[in-house]
């Protein structure tokens, strides 16, 4: 069974910075398409991020473009991400996500606050 | 960008009753494959989402068959043939076909 845990979800200051963190068990993150999706509250769910199976290429959305960086370590079977410059509307609950959304974490929470 | 649109946002459902959700996109969904990529998902309160259907119809492993989807193109339904106490939740339907993926507002069901 493919579990995927978040960590790394904190209180910071606008302006500041995070890195989430996303372990995999029962699956091999570097091979795997993976996104990161958020949501904030009282609101929609939000795609963030992607990045692409055994290779390189990465998407991001409008909102987070230029301050957000999705990554990944194999030899820790871990997915990061960046989060620089932080904004109060980027307050939510981050999730990793496994391939096209079937497997999902319980994600960790984000707040951008003074 | 994508724009989803889901209708109704809250639905309230008798018990053992269908139930339908709407999910209209800005553009349409068709790939060169012939498959249009629009995904539903459940949240339950208190979880994360799950995804229910991919590809317009195809329902994941363990979905219950009460669940269905259909559409092409722009318009695309969900349907319960017979609403379940554990069926209550939020539901969102999300394109994957264009970037950057988007996600309808969600649809809430809950038992009248």
């Amino acid at each position: 069974e493919v579990q995927l845990l978040e960590s790394g979800g904190d209180l910071v200051q606008p302006g500041g910075s995070l890195r989430l963190s996303c372990g995999g068990s029962g699956i091999t993150l570097s091979n795997s398409d993976m996104s990161w999706v958020r949501q904030a509250p009282g609101k929609r769910l939000e795609w963030v991020s992607y990045i692409q199976g055994g290779g390189t290429s990465t998407y991001y959305a409008d909102s987070v473009k230029g301050r957000f960086s999705i990554s990944r370590d194999a030899s820790k079977n871990t997915l990061y991400l960046q989060m620089n410059s932080l904004r109060a509307e980027d307050t939510a609950v981050y999730f990793c996500v496994q391939g096209h959304f079937s497997t999902w974490g319980q994600g960790t929470q984000v707040t951008v606050s003074s | 960008d994508v724009v989803m649109t889901q209708s109704p946002l809250s639905l309230p459902v008798t018990l053992g009753q269908p139930a339908s959700i709407s999910c209209r996109s800005s553009q349409s969904l068709v790939y060169s494959d012939g498959n249009s990529y629009l995904t539903w998902f459940q949240e339950r309160p208190g979880q994360s989402p799950r995804r229910l259907i991919y590809k317009v119809s195809t329902r994941d492993s363990g979905v219950p068959d009460r669940f269905s989807g259909s559409g092409s193109g722009t318009d695309f339904t969900l349907k319960i043939s017979g609403v379940e106490a554990e069926d209550v939740g939020v539901y969102y339907c999300m394109q994957v076909r264009h970037w950057p993926w988007t996600f309808g507002q969600g649809t809430k069901v809950e038992i009248k």
